[in-house]
């Protein structure tokens, strides 16, 4: 089945340490893009990437990194920098980046503890 | 700065009745707006998309319109169904990416 893979589900990470938050699809889309939601918010976009090996900053890059060395992968890393990094995180994907749709991960829960 | 708005209040509403949803924007220009569907802990659905050019927009019980003018897309859901309930969000094309409102939670009681 075609579609976009978030892991892990949750994820707890102790102040200080950097996490990576994994997503794969493999419907063979150009545009890759995190978001991040917070409780009552929309979603605020962190980077987006419109090709292999370039990507963005979104406007809320900060205390965040990605990588984009294949097609399919764009995983996003939580630095220590991130001040409050608790958060729905979700990862998307469209086959051009304007003018389709895009489709979703199930979403990655952050927790600090 | 731009803003995308949508309804503050959640709307509660009765089985078989229609639910309308504003989107109202500032400081965009799009060439398209897209309305999602999401439900708790997970991630949103698409469900349609207006372009500029286009007054309306239908797909089954959904109805969207899309007024450059006013800067503003009206979303309805004729015929409410329990299984309707869920938060629905805007989506406005922005440089090569999607901007999202806060999304406005509907109920539908039975």
């Amino acid at each position: 089945d075609g579609g976009i893979t978030q892991s892990p589900k949750y994820l707890f990470r102790k102040e200080g340490q950097n996490v990576t938050l994994s997503c794969e699809q493999n419907l063979n889309h150009d545009a890759m893009y995190w978001y991040r939601q917070d409780p009552g918010q929309g979603l605020r976009l962190i980077y987006y990437s419109q090709i292999v090996n370039d990507f963005q900053k979104g406007d809320i890059a900060e205390g965040y990194s990605v990588s984009r060395e294949k097609k399919e992968s764009f995983p996003l890393t939580v630095t220590s920098a991130q001040k409050n990094p608790t958060a729905f995180y979700l990862c998307a994907s469209s086959l051009q980046s304007m003018n389709t749709e895009a489709f979703f991960g199930q979403g990655t829960r952050l927790t600090v503890v | 700065s731009q803003k995308i708005e949508q309804n503050s209040e959640a709307l509660n509403i009765q089985e078989g009745k229609t639910a309308t949803l504003t989107c109202n924007y500032t400081n965009y220009s799009p060439a398209y707006l897209q309305w999602y569907r999401q439900d708790p802990g997970r991630g949103p659905v698409f469900l349609l998309l207006i372009r500029e050019n286009e007054k309306e927009k239908r797909k089954e019980r959904l109805k969207v319109t899309f007024d450059t003018t006013l800067k503003q897309s009206l979303f309805h859901i004729t015929a409410s169904q329990p299984a309707d309930s869920a938060t629905y969000l805007c989506a406005l094309d922005n440089d090569y990416k999607l901007s999202f409102g806060a999304g406005t939670t509907v109920t539908v009681r039975a």
